[in-house]
């Protein structure tokens, strides 16, 4: 059974039409994590929450948003798209310790026209 | 910051070939060392980890030894399938201080020929 779940798995969006990309959980784990990965590059972390507290990564721009509105959900807003953007974005989450591993979603594709 | 280097990409090998791709670490202490796999397509998914010095993380086939004398946590695997043709990521956390962020290596794509 899927533990991390993303949707959409493809999202197309036009340069500059706002976007939201989704993410749930059934591991009811502390943290929730939201990492862009682009071709042949390792994932670079955009954000995350622990429990309702949220850190944003310093070189994350602010076209990138994120709500979690509860343990279970976690959203990424993108405002305005622009062609840089296409990427992986991966939703992952983890119990809230360093000995613990990360769990990953199948993550969402996204492409900008 | 915790620290990692990986093997650069990428790696060809026949199947049933033997594989190391090696993964060095700079860190304060000991912290847990992890190694992931990223299939075509598809999210990060853990492989093994290793959580104290001289522990041996093991799956599928895969081992990875946690030395500290050499600070490595090298991925092998004695006979590879086309099965493990796949993007390969050493990680471990970013800091000691309960830190819940992990810092990833570059990435070992390997590509496993019949």
């Amino acid at each position: 059974d899927a533990m991390v779940i993303q949707n959409p798995r493809y999202q197309v969006t036009q340069f500059g039409k706002p976007v939201t990309l989704s993410c749930s959980q059934t591991l009811n784990h502390n943290v929730m994590y939201w990492y862009q990965q682009k071709s042949s590059q390792a994932p670079k972390l955009l954000f995350h929450y622990y429990d309702k507290d949220f850190n944003n990564e310093a070189d994350t721009p602010d076209n990138f948003q994120s709500r979690r509105p509860n343990t279970s959900f976690c959203f990424l807003d993108i405002r305005s798209p622009g062609l840089g953007d296409a990427a992986m974005y991966l939703c992952a989450t983890n119990a809230g310790s360093s000995y613990n591993e990360q769990f990953f979603g199948p993550g969402t594709r996204l492409t900008v026209l | 910051g915790n620290s990692v280097t990986q093997m650069e990409g990428p790696v060809t090998l026949s199947e049933e070939a033997f594989l190391t791709i090696n993964c060095t670490y700079t860190a304060t202490g000991y912290p847990s060392l992890f190694w992931y796999v990223q299939y075509p397509g598809e999210g990060l998914q853990l492989l093994l980890k290793a959580t104290k010095a001289d522990d041996k993380g093991s799956n599928k086939g895969f081992e990875a030894t946690y030395r500290k004398e050499t600070t490595s946590f090298h991925l092998e695997k004695g006979s590879v399938q086309v099965s493990d043709s796949a993007v390969y990521f050493c990680a471990l956390p970013e800091s000691n201080f309960g830190n819940e962020k992990l810092t990833f290596g570059t990435g070992t794509r390997l590509t496993i020929i019949p």
